[in-house]
């Protein structure tokens, strides 16, 4: 089974500020990538996702996301976040052979003022 | 509908009752996910159901847990003989394909809390 790592449970940052959120899994094997946002009171929703090509995705509100094979990593960034931007957010991992995902424990992201 | 219905949206109940909580998925999608999500815990793998085949229950925690889904589409989870550590948010998932290359779509969740 997948392990997914999240190493920072919570992340203050500015408004208008950069941001990096890590994620790191452990296998090896080819593996579909996908990072989810949960804002309060609210179920996931879709961020990003790698699935091949380009290492580089982008996705929505701005965010961005580089899927580094050597390192088992892929983390979330944005150059410059907004108060909006305050939520959860979650990394998954899918293996191409089976059907569900694993789940990082997510990181909080407070942006301030 | 146009998105993943999830019922009741909040539920105390008292320790010893049992429970069930409704997940409606988008019309169409083949593929259904239950998910605990914890207080402070990432989300947790409970059980998948594909078309007819028989579901994958290997994320159950107990056999106080139980789950069906009926004509492909509508799912009921079930948790007979609550205790306190099943508080968490329920949340239900639908996919598209068998293998979701395309993500999942998330209901709102079942906030449970049992007392």
């Amino acid at each position: 089974a997948q392990s997914v790592t999240q190493l920072d449970s919570q992340v203050p940052v500015f408004e208008e500020a950069p941001v990096e959120l890590r994620c790191n899994y452990s296998s090896s094997v080819s593996v579909y990538l996908f990072w989810y946002v949960q804002y309060p009171n609210q179920g996931l929703q879709l961020l990003l996702k790698y699935l091949s090509g380009s290492t580089l995705v982008k996705g929505i509100n701005g965010f961005e996301a580089e899927f580094n094979k050597s390192q088992t990593s892929f983390h979330l960034r944005k150059p410059s976040v907004h108060i909006s931007d305050t939520a959860e957010y979650f990394c998954a991992v899918s293996e191409r052979n089976f059907n569900k995902f694993y789940f990082g424990s997510g990181t909080k992201l407070n942006v301030k003022p | 509908g146009a998105g993943v219905s999830q019922s009741p949206s909040n539920k105390v109940t008292e320790k010893g009752k049992d429970v069930e909580l409704r997940c409606d998925p988008i019309s169409g999608h083949t593929a259904l996910y239950w998910y605990r999500q914890s207080l402070g815990q990432g989300l947790e793998f409970l059980i998948y159901f594909q078309g007819n085949s028989a579901p994958d229950k290997s994320g159950l925690p107990s056999d106080r847990f139980s789950a069906e889904r009926t004509g492909g589409s509508v799912s009921t989870l079930t948790i007979q003989r609550t205790q306190q550590e099943d508080s968490a948010v329920y949340l239900c998932a639908s996919s598209l394909d068998r293998v979701p290359t395309y993500g999942y779509t998330f209901g709102s969740g079942t906030r449970l809390t049992v007392v």
